[in-house]
């Protein structure tokens, strides 16, 4: 079993529409936890952290679940440029990242 | 300032030659990883250093995989004897000592491996 499993989507929304999914964690000893964002042929580059109690970041809101281990991303208000591929990212123990494959959203005009 | 960067960006090999990748990053970035990413895959960890310790190669997929940290700054990856199933992009991240979920990433060298 993968460390962290994403559903790749694509999810495809019009502009202004609410996308949210989420991502799943085998190991209950992880103790925090990150989205990440990636647009086509760049660089991952870190969206948000996600705490405990869920946090927002403008349109954007995070939620964590230990006792189901997963982690949600919610968009509000969906933008052209939300487009990319958001990456769920949980860090171990130690000081290592796992990375999902990533969730691609597409928002069309 | 300056972010990560990477070189070659790109880069078509003939299977069996070897292959150097480079990264220079951020100043001042005590900890460094390398990473590869296949087409709809996630990161895959490779080899991590900090500072003067002992480098981790727990994630090198084999010994043909081999890397070095000079000065406690730039880094090499590099592969030997690539092979088809190397073709991937190498993305190398930094971060400030302790903050590890912050990683700063280059834009990556996409090997091709013909």
């Amino acid at each position: 079993r993968k460390e962290v499993e994403q559903d790749p989507g694509p999810f495809n929304v019009p502009e202004g529409a609410t996308v949210a999914f989420n991502c799943t964690y085998s190991n209950s000893a992880s103790q925090s936890f990150f989205w990440y964002r990636q647009d086509c042929r760049k660089e991952p580059k870190l969206l948000m952290s996600v705490y405990s109690s869920g946090n927002e970041d403008g349109r954007f809101t995070a939620q964590l679940n230990r006792a189901s281990q997963y982690i949600s991303l919610l968009i509000r208000d969906s933008k052209l440029s939300d487009s990319a591929t958001y990456l769920c990212v949980v860090n171990r123990a130690d000081y290592k990242l796992s990375f999902g494959a990533g969730t691609t959203v597409t928002v069309r005009a | 300032g300056a972010g990560v960067s990477q070189s070659p960006s790109n880069k078509v090999t003939e299977k069996g030659k070897d292959v150097e990748l480079r990264c220079d990053p951020i100043s001042g970035h005590t900890a460094l990883y390398w990473y590869r990413q296949s087409l709809g895959q996630g990161l895959e960890f490779l080899i991590y250093f900090q500072g003067n310790s002992a480098p981790d190669k727990s994630g090198l997929p084999s010994d043909r995989f081999s890397a070095e940290r000079t000065g406690g700054s730039v880094s090499t990856l590099t592969i030997q004897r690539t092979q088809q199933e190397d073709s991937a992009v190498y993305l190398c991240a930094s971060s400030l000592m302790g903050q590890s979920y912050e990683q700063y990433f280059g834009p990556g060298t996409r090997l091709t491996v013909t």
